[in-house]
């Protein structure tokens, strides 16, 4: 199970951390990734983290603002935002990435939490 | 960047049809896409991967075909719970990065 917390409203210039608690798998073996959907609109890849945590990569919209960051004792993934502006309005999602035989996929989602950049 | 270019954007269909949904990329992308189905409040569900492989759980209802740009969903026989949106999505080698498709919404017609 995936389950995202730490969605909200935020003001244009704020921060918000979001997080993400797995179980049910041993999530230290999984690279993760966030990706948002703004409201309406089809599903766009926010940032990468692989399992170990040594390789991140972010898309460039959100490169110098957002930070992942993953906690394999603790089980939980996490997205630092900051310098939130109102195009970063959206559900986020945390995603386990599978891997096999060269190909990988996103096989398990979490349910997403809304984040709201309004003044 | 490789692209996804789904189409078309909505289907409408009866319970019953058969549904087939498209995805092209903008250059090859060999076998690496996945389909997805969303349904309002609900997790994402993995349905194909590798092109043509249904995850686990999914009903033989569901298959997907292609390879290199062109790639399709088909939904054999619509039952109640399909109707929901649909996504292709692939992942480069390297650096991972992912791309979506815009989606393929199928409706009640």
């Amino acid at each position: 199970q995936l389950v995202e917390a730490g969605g909200g409203l935020v003001q244009p210039g704020g921060s918000l951390r979001l997080s993400c608690a797995a179980s049910g798998f041993t999530f230290s073996n999984y690279e993760m990734n966030w990706v948002r959907q703004a409201p309406g609109k089809g599903l766009e890849w926010v940032s990468y983290i692989s399992s170990s945590g040594s390789m991140i990569y972010y898309e460039d919209s959100v490169k110098g603002r957002f930070t992942i960051s993953r906690d394999n004792a603790k089980n939980s993934l996490y997205l630092q935002m900051n310098s939130l502006r109102a195009e970063d309005t959206a559900v986020y999602y945390c995603a386990r990435e599978y891997c096999a035989n060269g190909v990988c996929y996103s096989d398990f989602w979490g349910q997403g939490t809304l984040v709201t950049v309004s003044s | 960047e490789i692209v996804l270019t789904q189409s078309p954007a909505t289907l409408s269909l009866s319970p019953g049809e058969r549904a087939t949904l498209s995805c092209r990329a903008s250059q090859s992308v060999g076998t690496h896409l996945a389909w997805y189905q969303q349904k309002p409040g609900q997790a994402l569900r993995l349905l194909i991967y590798a092109a043509s492989n249904r995850a686990t759980g999914i009903p033989a209802r569901f298959s997907g075909s292609g390879s290199g740009t062109d790639f399709t969903l088909t939904i054999s026989s619509l039952e109640p719970e399909d109707f929901a949106v649909y996504y292709c999505q692939q992942r480069s080698n390297w650096p991972p990065l992912l791309t979506f498709g815009g989606g393929t919404k199928v409706e009640i017609k």
